[in-house]
């Protein structure tokens, strides 16, 4: 079995502060991670992904995830926060070979602050 | 890059009549096409799996007299929500996977139907 856990429902941030959304995952073997954006009534924007190699992966907008194997988490991170971050965030994982689907988090509020 | 669609982007029906959601690969061929589901404000639950020209294997909990899935070619497959009730109100999203290499794959998402059943 594979799960997510996304133990923030919101993060607040201010403009302009860094921002972290927390993700840890379970699942037999190696994992595959990805972080997803999705904007009200807008289906899922990919933003990154881990598969192998180095643990701090560089995706789009700005965003990463460092990947931890020993704490099984792959928190998302931005120096610098905008306010049109504000968005819906989701972590989801699957084992190395994909014969399952991904299997998303419960997702996490961003809302950056002006 | 792979591009997935769906069609309607939204649809308001009554209650009791179906709906049908078409999902397709558009510069790809996907053997299998995921079906999810999103409540207001949570997440994507899983609720079937599709192969081309076989029946579908649903998850748990989920009805398959009631959301009938039909995976015809490798480039579509249709949801279809029957007799269909204000609880069925949802964000249906599908997934298209293909082949990345020797045994990996990729996953990739469609735009989502908004249903909304009066």
């Amino acid at each position: 079995a594979q799960s997510v856990a996304q133990p923030e429902d919101q993060v607040n941030v201010a403009e302009g502060n860094p921002l972290t959304v927390k993700c840890t995952y379970s699942v037999s073997g190696n994992p595959y991670l990805f972080w997803y954006v999705q904007y009200p009534n807008r289906g899922l924007q990919f933003l990154l992904k881990y598969i192998t190699g180095d643990n701090l992966v560089k995706g789009s907008y700005g965003f990463e995830a460092e990947f931890n194997k020993s704490q099984t988490s792959f928190h998302l991170k931005k120096p610098s926060a905008l306010v049109s971050d504000s968005a819906l965030y989701f972590c989801a994982v699957r084992d190395r070979a994909g014969r399952r689907a991904l299997t998303f988090g419960s997702g996490t509020r961003l809302q950056v602050q002006p | 890059g792979a591009v997935v669609s769906q069609h309607p982007s939204w649809v308001i029906c009554k209650s009791g009549t179906s709906v049908k959601i078409e999902c397709r690969s558009l510069d790809f061929q996907a053997t299998t096409m995921f079906w999810y589901r999103q409540f207001p404000k949570q997440s994507l639950m899983l609720m079937a799996t599709s192969n081309e020209g076989s029946k579908a294997t649903y998850e748990q909990g989920v009805e398959k007299d009631k959301f009938l899935i039909n995976h015809a070619s490798l480039t579509l497959s249709t949801l279809t929500v029957t007799s269909a009730h204000p609880e069925d109100s949802s964000f249906y999203i599908c997934s298209a996977r293909v082949i990345a290499g020797v045994g990996r794959y990729e996953q990739y998402f469609g735009p989502g139907t908004r249903l909304t059943v009066t």
